[in-house]
Parts: structure tokens; C-alpha cells; sequence
């Protein structure tokens, strides 16, 4: 089984408008983390946001906020007021295997290229 | 100062040979990793380091030989390289598991296209 599925392999969006992108994971750890990443097409992968397993507020950076469902295992990352530089490919990521001698697998979908129209 | 850095960030060579990639962090993380992205940019872990000892070894073909002299580095071989050796391949550092931190992520090099002819 799939450990992340994220359903959307495109997306489009208009300028200005929010997107939501979606994310769905799988895994039996009381303890993990959720993540997303932002990849443009120069390749580099940039951490966008964070949600632990066990915090009960959505994570919120600036524009990304991360739309935490527990209990239907899912992470969406919702982009608000678009830009032209969010054409991307975004990955959502799961980290399992939280132990005290610095192991963590960090699991990633297989990404969703989201285009910005003006 | 660039946190994660990878060299080189391309990469061609011929069947057969055998080339590195090396990659050095000066964030200070415990852990290092090795992941591949392919053409149609899936990724997956290779390796993971922590303090110099592996604690992830993937299904890799044993052609792939990571190795970590201190845990500021992490250097990957590749020996007798194929075709579909092809892609990019990318080192991250994180930090120690254990506590929570709200940017608890990895910090990625900017990668090393591989491409073999």
C-alpha cells in the first residue's frame, strides 16, 4: 500500500486564487510528521510547512497552510493568493519511525505540478 | 553559506565508470540521507546516516556505496555505472529524532543530475 498518495498529478490555478492541493497517508505510528515541500523547475526541494501528529492546530506558514484531518489520514496544503513563482511540483512526505537514536524514514508522494495562470 | 551542498550538480559519464557525489552539511544535523528522483520525478530513499553510522540501506544494487567520514559529511560512489543510473540524486540533513520542532524537516542540496551515456 501506498504510504503517501497525493490523486492530483496537475493542477491549474488563476492568479490570486487559492488552491488546495490534496494529500492522503497511511501508517500505523501514533508519532509522525507530515510535510510538505515545494520543488520549482530548477529542481531544488524547499521545506514549505510541518505538522506533527500530535498538534491540534493546523500549521500555518504565511501563504501555505496545511489542513489536518487526523482521523481521515489526510494532510492538504492549501495555497492562498496565488503567484505566478508557485508553478511548481509539490510533494507531500511523512516521517515515521520517531526513536531516540535520530532514525526517521521520511516516506514522499509522487508530487503535483500545479501551474499558476495570470 | 549554503546549509546543504552537493557536488558536482552535474554529472555525465560513460557505462561502466565509476564516479562520486560528494555532499557536506554545516547545519550541525545528526542524520544524512541519500535519496534518488527519477525521470518522472519520484523519490526514494537510498541510505541514512546518523553520527557516521548507517541506519537506512534501502533495496540499492551494492554498486551504490555510501560513506560518511564525520556527520558534516556524506558521500555517495557509484561503481560501474548503467543507463538506469540516470537521475538526480539529492543529500538532506535533519536533525536528531526526538522533540518536537516546527521545522522538523529535511534541508535538501540542490541535487546532482546523473547522466550516463
Amino acid at each position: 500500500a501506498q504510504k503517501i498518495t497525493q490523486t492530483q498529478p496537475g493542477m491549474f490555478v488563476q492568479e490570486k486564487e487559492a488552491v488546495t492541493l490534496d494529500c492522503t497517508y497511511d501508517t500505523s505510528d501514533q508519532s509522525y510528521g507530515l510535510f510538505w515541500y515545494k520543488q520549482p523547475s530548477s529542481g531544488e526541494m524547499i521545506f514549505l510547512i510541518y505538522q506533527g501528529s500530535y498538534d491540534e492546530q493546523n500549521a500555518t506558514e504565511g501563504r501555505y497552510s496545511l489542513n489536518f484531518q487526523k482521523a481521515r489520514k489526510s494532510a492538504n496544503l492549501v495555497i492562498s493568493a496565488s503567484q505566478l513563482g508557485d508553478s511548481a511540483m509539490y510533494f507531500c512526505a511523512m516521517r515515521e519511525g520517531w526513536g531516540s537514536g535520530g532514525y526517521q524514514k521520511v516516506t514522499f508522494g509522487t508530487g503535483t505540478k500545479l501551474q499558476v495562470i495570470p | 553559506d549554503t546549509a546543504v551542498s552537493q557536488t558536482p550538480k552535474y554529472l555525465v559519464t560513460q557505462m561502466g565508470n565509476d564516479k562520486s557525489i560528494k555532499c557536506e552539511q554545516n547545519l550541525g544535523h545528526d542524520t544524512m540521507y541519500w535519496y534518488k528522483q527519477d525521470s518522472k520525478k519520484f523519490l526514494k530513499i537510498m541510505f541514512s546516516y546518523n553520527n557516521k553510522e548507517l541506519i537506512i540501506n534501502e533495496t540499492v544494487p551494492n554498486r551504490f556505496s555510501p560513506k560518511s567520514p564525520d556527520k558534516a559529511h556524506l558521500n555517495l560512489h557509484i561503481n560501474s555505472l548503467e543507463l538506469g543510473d540516470s537521475a538526480v540524486y539529492f543529500c538532506a540533513s535533519s536533525p536528531s529524532t526526538g522533540g518536537k520542532s516546527p521545522n522538523y524537516g529535511y534541508t535538501f542540496g540542490s541535487g546532482t543530475r546523473l547522466t550516463v551515456v
